[in-house]
């Protein structure tokens, strides 16, 4: 298996642009989490998915973020305008149901 | 509120030199207490899963052990490829069936040779 899989590695956008970061998770896995990382703050969990349904997304900031869970083999991440302070690292882990999670290598993402 | 504190933040240590990294935790209810390791520039890795207290578990040079309020990642020998930042999580009893894991801030562990 190639493991969980994120586009793109690296993101350099200009405050107030759209940005999408994407990811394909373990094939049979039904548990899906977007995670933020930053020096401050650490890693913290966005939103969780469950069979294609958003479970709990009290992580996600602000309305500026929005996540979608199209089908079992697919997730993005959507800010829009982005803004300086997202800057950071974004994961995408899955999981079976309370299995440990497995991460994908991260996007950096930064703007200026 | 379930919290995870790490210490130390940082740790130095020469080639050979064993010491043990703690993951102290407030939980309501305990499902598992995972260890990850992080390399710079990469996601985080799965070492290991404890559930109960007593629990060990081994991997190389590396044993997670598992008390009601802690646990300890103890590193025998170590190596400079033992260099990485190490994660601990809990997982919560779940709520409605959420599979939640809350992170601590990690300890950033450098081996010298």
């Amino acid at each position: 298996d190639a493991g969980v899989i994120q586009s793109p590695r690296h993101e350099v956008t200009e405050m107030g642009q759209e940005v999408t970061l994407r990811c394909k998770p373990i094939s049979g896995h039904n548990s899906l989490f977007w995670y933020r990382q930053t020096m401050m703050r650490g890693l913290e969990l966005l939103i969780y998915f469950n069979n294609n349904v958003p479970i709990d997304d009290s992580g996600m900031p602000e309305d500026r973020f929005s996540a979608k869970m199209p089908n079992a083999s697919f997730s993005t991440l959507k800010i829009q305008p982005s803004e300086p302070r997202d800057s950071a690292v974004y994961f995408c882990a899955s999981s079976f149901p309370f299995d440990e999670q497995f991460f994908g290598p991260g996007t950096r993402l930064t703007v200026l | 509120e379930d919290q995870v504190t790490q210490s130390p933040e940082a740790l130095r240590l020469q080639e050979g030199e064993s010491s043990s990294l703690n993951c102290s935790y407030t939980v309501s209810g305990l499902r598992g207490l995972f260890w990850y390791r992080q390399d710079p520039g990469k996601g985080p890795e799965f070492l290991f899963t404890l559930y109960s207290a007593g629990e060990e578990k081994e991997k190389e040079r590396l044993k997670a052990t598992l008390t009601k309020k802690e646990s300890f990642l103890h590193i025998t020998a170590p190596k400079p490829e033992d260099s990485a930042t190490y994660l601990c999580a809990v997982q919560p009893f779940p709520s409605g069936g959420y599979n939640k894991l809350i992170f601590g801030a990690g300890t950033r562990l450098a081996v010298h040779p």
